[in-house]
């Protein structure tokens, strides 16, 4: 049974679109979270969510908009595509949102904007 | 804030080799969590270890060993005797504090390449 799921896996687009990335984890955790990882490999914090509550908003552009309709899902969609937007997007869960808790991850979803 | 650093991008080697990652922290919280994560070319992250700030107990667990050292902020992680299939990007990554929303700053990655 995969522990983190998302949908798609790839996503090519063209500048302006809107999309969205959605993930589904079955372990029963209370906190979501997006990841960007960019062409240089780095990784880095986007959103959080414990019970669907908006914990972490790392200086996103608006553009970017999290929505968690339970606290097995947290979707990410994104308006007015850039090409700067092009990464891989990690979803990503832990048991709650204290520091001691490890991170399970999703598989990843590679957007491509053209 | 936070920081986490990797100098080292990339790590060649021969099988069998042994390879040390390098990893150094920043970080004003005394409570800490400190861990490491592979990421094998099909892409997914996936955990190997976590430390917290009060125990500086080094592990091992079978070929991987880990090297936790407050007094110079590092978290060096070694591989002995590597396998191909340890071809990978290896992150450091640190999480603080206790308050709910946890997050993790990753280093930059180290890629290991191990060649038969």
């Amino acid at each position: 049974d995969t522990a983190v799921s998302q949908t798609p896996k790839y996503l090519v687009t063209q500048m302006g679109n809107d999309k969205s990335i959605k993930c589904e984890q079955n372990l029963g955790h209370d906190t979501m979270y997006w990841y960007k990882q960019d062409s240089k490999k780095f990784l880095k914090i986007m959103f959080s969510y414990n019970n669907k509550e908006l914990i972490i908003n790392e200086t996103v552009p608006n553009r970017f908009s999290p929505k968690s309709p339970d606290k097995a899902h947290l979707n990410l969609h994104i308006n007015s595509l850039e090409l700067g937007d092009s990464a891989v997007y990690f979803c990503a869960s832990s048991q709650d949102g204290s520091s001691y808790n490890e991170q399970f991850f999703g598989p990843g979803t590679r957007l491509t904007v053209l | 804030a936070q920081k986490v650093t990797q100098a080292q991008t990339e790590i060649s080697v021969v099988e069998k080799e042994d390879v040390t990652l390098d990893c150094v922290y920043e970080t004003r919280d005394t409570t800490y969590y400190l861990f490491w994560y592979k990421q094998p070319p099909s892409g997914e992250l996936v955990f190997l270890i976590r430390r917290n700030s009060f125990d500086e107990q080094n592990e091992i667990s079978g070929r991987y060993s880990w090297n936790f050292q407050k007094s110079t902020s590092s978290f060096n992680f070694t591989i002995t005797a590597s396998q191909v299939v340890d071809s990978a990007v290896y992150f450091c990554a640190l999480s603080v504090g206790e308050a709910a929303g946890n997050k993790l700053t990753f280093g930059g990655g180290t890629r290991v390449l191990v060649k038969p």
